[in-house]
């Protein structure tokens, strides 16, 4: 495709339930990194690859969080044991480069847990 | 740790108003800084990339500037229209990541 696509769009999750947020990057995009973005507030990094291999996870907020990318192009950032707190929009970007391209990001999944 | 801050948090003005969006970032070491736009429900649109060697970068009615050594970018915009009307982020990258800041909110009256 043209841009980074996610999906779903939209998730409602229960307490305690697993969730798994997809996201496709631009083909051909070395990099690939995922956001979280609460109401209100600038995107904040969770976790960042280049290719297949997972290079910082210094943002995941808690071992619930699990991010992979395993052929180097379509990466899922999986949470478990879903918490309010998680509610919040989740970002995906790709850039062709490891460092000093431009970033293009998909259009999110806003997840909500009730 | 990098930090940045954008100023003000929300901004409304008239139509065909010239305006101008306040970028800060606490870290002078970056390697590009980038201007987005954010559309209620939607994700990031890139608006200008600038790189570390640069000042500016131009698109349209939008001009952004960058003083690295101050730590401070602004994004012009020329002759507003109510359609520009969004939450404009700013962000710095000095690993790869991005470091954003909060946000302006942005609204043109018509």
């Amino acid at each position: 495709g043209a841009g980074v696509s996610q999906s779903p769009r939209y998730k409602v999750a229960k307490r305690g339930q697993d969730v798994a947020l997809r996201c496709d990057p631009i083909s051909g995009h070395v990099s690939l990194f995922w956001y979280q973005q609460a109401l209100g507030q600038g995107p904040e990094f969770l976790t960042y690859f280049q290719n297949e291999a997972q290079l910082d996870k210094s943002g995941l907020p808690s071992d619930r969080f699990f991010a992979e990318r395993p052929e180097g192009s379509v990466s899922t950032l999986k949470i478990q044991r879903t918490q309010q707190e998680d509610s919040a929009v989740y970002l995906c970007a790709s850039s062709l480069q490891p460092q000093g391209t431009e970033a293009f990001f998909g259009q999110g999944t806003r997840l909500t847990v009730v | 740790k990098q930090e940045v801050t954008q100023i003000p948090a929300a901004l409304s003005v008239p139509e065909g108003e010239n305006l101008v969006l306040n970028c800060s970032f606490t870290d002078s070491a970056i390697y590009n800084l980038q201007w987005f736009r954010q559309d209620p429900g939607k994700g990031l649109t890139s608006l200008l990339l600038i790189q570390s060697s640069q000042r500016e970068q131009t698109s349209g009615r939008l001009n952004a500037s960058l003083d690295k050594s101050s730590g401070r970018s602004t994004l012009y915009i020329a002759a507003s229209q109510p359609g520009d009307s969004a939450t404009y982020l700013c962000a710095v990258s000095n690993t790869g990541k991005l470091i954003f800041g909060q946000g302006t909110t942005l609204q043109v009256k018509p």
